[in-house]
């Protein structure tokens, strides 16, 4: 079975701070994304990559950054996490271009104070 | 550009009483579109996909939908509900011709009371 797993679960992070969401898939899948998920708006996309140091936006990349160094891993980074970024955070991978199915991971809840 | 909109934020049935929770997309080409279920505290799942084969599409635990251009809807069905169907879905289609890139519907929660 495909997995993507998300280093942590649950995150709590003060106002102003560095935060870093990691994601490791072990498929070998090229692309990997990053969504947020709030209540009434469904996921909406932030980053994705299609490649090892590639990324493209998606439709919310203001306030964040991503890192794929690796083919495997894929690093969301909130350079100076404000409240409004309180919010499920979910990680996928997928191995075709066009119409393959993305793997998800479980999520890592991020709260901002 | 490819959107969806799920028609419906909340459905609720009874045991044993069929299921609809409906989808209408919007896509510049021919798209592929999809199911997904996320359970309580769990992460996403993809219950069924079309891609361009079949109209009618089979998922697993007893889900189908069917694609209709005419109609630019990829409603999903299930003949009877059971209390484990209780989640929320997401209609889902893909964002371009090259990409896998994923564009999510809002989602619909879907309530089974025994």
């Amino acid at each position: 079975d495909v997995k993507v797993t998300q280093s942590s679960r649950y995150l709590v992070k003060r106002t102003g701070e560095k935060v870093f969401l990691e994601c490791v898939q072990d498929m070998d899948h090229e692309n990997m994304f990053w969504y947020r998920q709030d209540p009434g708006l469904g996921l909406r996309l932030i980053y994705f990559s299609y490649d090892v140091k590639m990324k493209e936006k998606g439709d919310i990349p203001e306030g964040y950054s991503v890192s794929r160094e690796k083919k495997e891993r894929f690093s969301l980074i909130l350079e100076s996490a404000s409240t409004n970024q309180t919010s499920m955070y979910l990680c996928a991978s997928s191995l075709n271009r066009g119409e393959g199915e993305a793997f998800f991971g479980q999520g890592t809840r991020l709260t901002v104070v | 550009a490819q959107s969806v909109t799920q028609l419906d934020s909340h459905v609720s049935v009874s045991e044993g009483t069929p299921v609809l929770l409906r989808c209408n997309y919007s896509s510049s080409y021919s798209p592929s579109l999809f199911w997904y279920v996320q359970h309580p505290n769990k992460g996403l799942q993809l219950l069924l996909k079309y891609t361009s084969a079949a109209t009618l599409v089979k998922g697993i635990n007893g889900f189908e939908a069917e694609f209709k251009k005419s109609e630019t809807s990829f409603h999903l069905t299930k003949p009877s509900a059971h209390m484990s169907d209780a989640a929320e879905y997401f209609c889902v289609v893909s964002g371009g011709w090259n990409t896998d890139k994923l564009i999510f519907g809002t989602g619909t929660r879907l309530q089974v009371f025994p």
